[in-house]
């Protein structure tokens, strides 16, 4: 089954700590993309990439890091100085060039106390 | 820059009503127009898209017309099922912004029986 997967489901950390959350695909995509989204709220960029080794900042990435350096893989470290990291992340993959539509994955939903 | 607003919600409807969720948006260019759905807990699913003016995109008896002319996506359903109780999204994507999708807000829907 191609498609993308985001672990875990449910994230716990204490506020200070720096926490990293998984997105891969197996959809042979060249873009992948992260989202925020907060209760009742659209969705946020964050960081997107539209090929390895190459990442972009979204309209909200201060406090949040990424990586690419696998075509599948795309994952998103909300650091310590992410001011309000408590939401659901959802990361997203689409075929490069022209306007494609973007597939997600389930999301992770983040707890900070 | 590119935005999309939405009706807010929740919409409540009874099962067999027809359904009407308002789109518009703002763009520089020619965006494509998509419409996601999102289930409780879940991450987006792609339910419709167009990708130039005039095209209606349809979809599990939804459906929607791209209209430049009013800069509007509304997307509707002539009869509704209590499946179709879910958070649905407007959003637009466009080829100078980076394929970066733009969402409007999310228009809860809320079947009953």
């Amino acid at each position: 089954d191609g498609g993308i997967t985001q672990s875990p489901k449910y994230l716990f950390r204490k506020e200070g700590q720096n926490v990293t959350l998984s997105c891969e695909q197996n959809l042979n995509h060249d873009a992948m993309y992260w989202y925020r989204q907060d209760p009742g709220q659209g969705l946020r960029l964050i960081y997107y990439s539209q090929i390895v080794n190459d990442f972009q900042k979204g309209d909200i990435a201060e406090g949040y890091s990424v990586s690419r350096e696998k075509k599948e893989s795309f994952p998103l470290t909300v650091t310590s100085a992410q001011k309000n990291p408590t939401a659901f992340y959802l990361c997203a993959s689409s075929i490069s060039g022209g306007l494609r539509e973007q597939y997600f994955g389930p999301g992770t939903r983040l707890t900070v106390t | 820059g590119n935005s999309v607003t939405q009706m807010e919600g929740p919409v409540t409807l009874s099962e067999e009503a027809f359904l009407t969720i308002n789109c518009t948006y703002t763009a520089t260019g020619y965006p494509s127009l998509f419409w996601y759905v999102q289930y409780p807990g879940e991450g987006l699913q792609l339910l419709l898209k167009a990708t130039k003016a005039d095209d209606k995109g349809s979809n599990k008896g939804f459906e929607a017309t791209y209209r430049k002319e009013t800069t509007s996506f509304h997307l509707e359903k002539g009869s509704v099922q209590v499946s179709d109780s879910a958070v649905y999204f407007c959003a637009l994507s466009e080829k100078a912004a980076g394929n970066k999708l733009t969402f409007g807000g999310g228009t809860r829907v809320l079947v009953k029986p």
